[in-house]
């Protein structure tokens, strides 16, 4: 069965501490995995689309990279306001799947001042 | 910025009853989807919709749910007889396929008593 693994569950980091977030994968054939953000009570809302091993997207301080069985989120220096759950999806693999997703669990990610 | 927007935000109902979440998705997006979340627990995937027709559904969306596109801008889920395991948050998302960013609604919490 195809799934999505997230580690760590939560993590308490101080202000200005960098580290990283992980999603490991078992699909057959990776067609995009996705990394979003959820802020309490909202929807998700998309950050980065990965399709290949190698390859790697940045947005502020926040840089996702994928080998061929993992993601890492990488958050350099965060802030309070990077205080959230994320959430790693990957696409479906199966013929004719409409980008529908397969989720984990999320990492929730605490910055303290 | 576009967006997706849902309403109600919040709704109770009886068990038993039936409810009508709704959803406006990207004016010029053709692909609509319907997730689920219970508390504390995975984003699951219901339903796609493209052209009018469910493309692909999952398990969890069996014949209590229906969903519907009935003017061309709002995209409907249907509950015919609520569960009390059917109280989650229910988000809409809508993806232009060029593009793999789906954008997500804030969701419709469902307390289903």
């Amino acid at each position: 069965e195809d799934q999505v693994t997230q580690s760590p569950e939560a993590l308490r980091l101080q202000e200005g501490e960098s580290s990283s977030l992980n999603c490991s994968y078992t699909v057959s054939g990776l067609r995009g995995l996705f990394w979003y953000r959820q802020d309490p009570g909202k929807g998700p809302e998309f950050l980065f689309t990965l399709y290949s091993a190698g390859e790697e997207k940045e947005k502020e301080r926040l840089k996702a990279t994928l080998t061929k069985k993992e993601s890492f989120l990488h958050i350099t220096a965060p802030k309070p306001e990077d205080s959230a759950t994320y959430l790693c999806a990957v696409q479906d693999p199966s013929e004719g799947s409409n980008y529908q997703l397969i989720w984990g669990a999320g990492t929730k990610l605490i910055i303290k001042p | 910025e576009p967006e997706v927007t849902q309403t109600p935000s919040h709704q109770v109902t009886q068990m038993g009853q039936e409810v009508i979440l709704r959803c406006v998705p990207i004016s010029n997006h053709l692909y609509f989807y319907w997730y689920r979340q219970i508390l504390g627990q995975k984003v699951e995937f219901l339903v796609s919709f493209y052209n009018n027709e469910i493309s692909e559904k999952s398990e969890i969306f069996d014949d209590q749910f229906s969903v519907e596109r009935p003017d061309g801008s709002n995209f409907t889920l249907k509950i015919r007889s609520t569960k009390l395991e059917d109280s989650a948050m229910y988000f809409c998302a809508s993806i232009l396929p060029a593009n793999t960013e789906a954008f997500f609604g804030q969701g419709t919490r469902l307390t289903v008593v």
